[in-house]
């Protein structure tokens, strides 16, 4: 069974901290690895997407790390800000069917001034 | 002003009702899709269509039909036979195999 896991579930911190939130996937094999961001009662908008082939994609602020041989990706998240508070939700696209993203049940982050 | 769009944003439902929640695109994608979000279990797929006239069933379609009629549309049903339906829906659409957009989504309730 293709499974999406992330940790923490929960995470709280002051303004300011450098955050990793973690994505793991048990089967290898896939086209893409995307990072989306949920407000609440809101829908997903899309961060970072990272092609198979690539180890990394930054965009401001938010820097992405795919790791297919340990099944891991990172999203990184550097000077955080009480603006990012959310839930970040990992999405796998699996390389042998591109029709379904399985998502990860994501990471709530609260940014505390 | 291109975009996906979902309503309404609230609904209520009624024990044995039928209700349709709607989703429009003016992206031009040619896939559009259906997913379920309940607390703490992430985003679930129900349907998913790849073109007009054409669509299939996602993880968990049982109590759920949709209709692709337009491109720009895909509508969900919420059939009486779906025992569990509250829960947070959310529509995208795609150019496959890029990024999804999502709708800000409906929120079901049965009364």
């Amino acid at each position: 069974k293709q499974e999406v896991t992330q940790i923490p579930a929960a995470l709280s911190v002051p303004e300011g901290e450098n955050l990793v939130l973690n994505c793991s996937f048990t089967d290898s094999a896939i086209y893409n690895l995307q990072w989306f961001r949920q407000d609440p009662g809101k829908g997903l908008t899309s961060l970072l997407l990272i092609q198979s082939s690539q180890r990394e994609q930054t965009s401001g602020r938010l820097n992405a790390s795919l790791d297919k041989s340990s099944g891991r990706s990172t999203l990184y998240i550097a000077a955080s800000q009480p603006g990012d508070s959310a839930t970040y939700l990992c999405a796998r696209l699996g390389a042998y069917n591109t029709d379904k993203l399985i998502f990860g049940t994501g990471t709530r982050l609260q940014v505390f001034p | 002003d291109g975009g996906i769009t979902q309503s309404p944003k609230y609904l209520f439902r009624k024990e044995g009702q039928n209700v349709t929640l709607s989703c429009e695109q003016n992206l031009n994608h040619d896939a559009m899709y259906w997913y379920r979000q309940d607390p703490g279990q992430g985003l679930r797929l129900i349907y998913y269509s790849q073109i007009v006239n054409d669509f299939q069933k996602g993880d968990i379609a049982e109590g759920y039909s949709v209709s692709r009629e337009k491109k720009e549309s895909f509508p969900l049903t919420v059939t009486s036979a779906q025992k569990n339906p509250t829960a947070f829906y959310l529509c995208a659409s795609s150019v496959p195999p890029d990024t999804q957009y999502f709708g800000p989504g409906t929120r079901l309730t049965v009364l």
